[in-house]
């Protein structure tokens, strides 16, 4: 069955430091990967996806994710964590032949304390 | 652009009551999907229109179900509610095909009692 892990249901980090949130995925084929981000009360806000190309892709509020094939992971990365980047974060994967939908990750509760 | 509307944002229904829920994809996006919130579950699939034609269905029971207009704005209708049924109901639309990133509503919040 295709899955996408999230290991993490917390992770905690201090204003300015760098962050990860970590993503495995088990699929057949080639997949495309994304990552989402949810604040309170809201629906979710894409941040940035890999299709092909460079492992290393960049998305929206100075978030980047680096695509590890032989790890089958997708990490969400950040140089320094800004407070407001407080949130929930989803991976989520599509597959080929599958159109639009969306396989997501549990989540991970992203917690930035000044 | 307008973003991706939800209609309405809150609902209480009891439960063997039907609900109908409404989303307007962004100007242009012919594919629209819905998907279920819940604590427990997290994030599921419920199914995919494109161009009025159901293309994916999740693991849902026949008492959800869908459809989409020509101008591409879709409805869920789920009948005989169930406590279990209480949740957020995202609706997303994406641009393209497949595989590309999709728009999210803010969501109808649905509590069945």
């Amino acid at each position: 069955a295709q899955s996408v892990a999230q290991p993490e249901d917390q992770v905690n980090v201090a204003e300015g430091n760098p962050l990860t949130v970590k993503c495995t995925y088990s699929v057949s084929g080639n997949p495309y990967l994304f990552w989402y981000v949810q604040y309170p009360n809201r629906g979710l806000q894409f941040l940035l996806k890999y299709i092909t190309g460079d492992n290393l892709v960049k998305g929206s509020y100075g978030f980047e994710a680096e695509f590890n094939k032989s790890q089958t992971s997708f990490h969400l990365k950040k140089p320094s964590a800004l407070v407001s980047d407080s949130a929930l974060y989803f991976c989520a994967v599509t597959l080929v032949g599958g159109y639009n939908k969306l396989i997501f990750g549990a989540g991970t509760r992203l917690a930035v304390h000044p | 652009k307008a973003g991706v509307t939800q209609t309405p944002r809150y609902l209480i229904k009891t439960r063997g009551q039907q609900v109908t829920l409404s989303c307007s994809p962004i100007s242009g996006h012919r594919s629209v999907s819905w998907y279920q919130q819940t604590p427990g579950q997290g994030l599921q699939f419920l199914f995919e229109y494109f161009s009025e034609t159901q293309r994916n269905k999740g693991n849902f029971p026949g008492r959800f179900s869908g459809r989409q207009f020509s101008n591409s704005r879709s409805e869920m209708n789920v009948s005989t509610l169930e406590l279990g049924d209480s949740a957020l109901y995202l609706c997303a639309s994406s641009p393209r095909e497949g595989n590309t990133e999709a728009f999210f509503g803010q969501g109808t919040r649905l509590t069945v009692v």
